[in-house]
C-alpha cells in the first residue's frame, strides 16, 4: 500500500552511461515532481508535471528527461551520466495542480545514485 | 534572488522544548511548509502556514509572520525519535516551492 514508490533504491553506474529511475503514485494525485538532494542536503526541484503540462526547471541540463506514460507515473531518464549527478533523487506527488498554494507533497523513498 | 535561511544544526535535551527558526526572502508568498526528514529517508509533511499566527498540532507548533518573512517550528516534550532534519519551504508567487537546506536537530538523553 505504498503511496509513492521509486525503483531502484540504489543505483551505481559508470560515467557516460544512460539510466532511468521509475516513480509511481497510487494516491490519485494530479501533480508529480522530481527533486535532487545533494550532499549538502539542499532539495532542488527539477521538474513538475501537472497532468497536462510539464514544467521544466531551466537549471536542469537537458541530459535529464522526464517521461510520463500516465498520470500515476513519472519516470526520470538521465543520459551521459556525470560525476556531479551523484545525489539522492526524490519523486513526489501532490493532490492539487502545481499552481495551488496549499499543496502538500508526498515523497517517495528516494533513489541514491552514485556515478563512478 | 530567493533565499531561505535556517540554522544548520541544533542540539536539545530529551523532554525539553526547541524552536527552529526560518527566515525567507522570496518573490511573493503563497504559504510556508515545514517537513521532517530522518536520515536516509524521505521528507514528510509537518505543517502549513499561510496566515500570520500559530498553528498547533500536538507536540509541534508552527508560527508565521509574513511582514517579517519569518517562521519558527516549536517542538515540545522532545523525544529521541525527533532527531531529524527539519526543512522549511516557501511557495513563491509562481507557486514554486523554494526549500531551505534544513536544520539538523540532535536530541541528547
Amino acid at each position: 500500500d505504498t503511496a509513492v514508490s521509486q525503483t531502484p533504491k540504489y543505483l551505481v553506474t559508470q560515467m557516460g552511461n544512460d539510466k532511468s529511475i521509475k516513480c509511481e503514485q497510487n494516491l490519485g494525485h494530479d501533480t508529480m515532481y522530481w527533486y535532487k538532494q545533494d550532499s549538502k542536503k539542499f532539495l532542488k526541484i527539477m521538474f513538475s508535471y501537472n497532468n497536462k503540462e510539464l514544467i521544466i526547471n531551466e537549471t536542469v541540463p537537458n541530459r535529464f528527461s522526464p517521461k510520463s506514460p500516465d498520470k500515476a507515473h513519472l519516470n526520470l531518464h538521465i543520459n551521459s551520466l556525470e560525476l556531479g549527478d551523484s545525489a539522492v533523487y526524490f519523486c513526489a506527488s501532490s493532490p492539487r495542480a502545481a499552481d495551488h498554494s496549499y499543496n502538500e507533497q508526498f515523497f517517495g523513498p528516494g533513489t541514491r545514485l552514485t556515478v563512478l | 534572488g530567493q533565499n531561505i535561511d535556517q540554522p544548520t544544526e541544533m542540539t536539545a535535551t530529551e523532554g525539553a522544548i526547541v524552536q527552529i527558526n526560518c527566515t525567507y526572502q522570496t518573490s511573493g508568498f503563497n504559504g510556508l511548509f515545514w517537513y521532517q526528514q530522518h536520515a536516509g529517508e524521505a521528507p514528510t509533511f509537518l505543517s502549513y502556514n499561510v496566515l500570520d499566527g500559530l498553528e498547533e498540532k500536538g507536540r509541534f507548533s508552527s508560527f508565521l509572520s509574513r511582514s517579517k518573512g519569518y517562521s519558527y517550528l516549536l517542538l515540545k516534550e522532545l523525544q529521541m525519535k525527533d532527531s531529524a532534519s527539519y526543512l522549511c519551504a516557501v511557495t513563491d508567487s509562481n507557486y514554486q516551492l523554494i526549500w531551505g537546506a534544513g536544520t539538523k536537530l540532535i536530541i541528547k538523553p
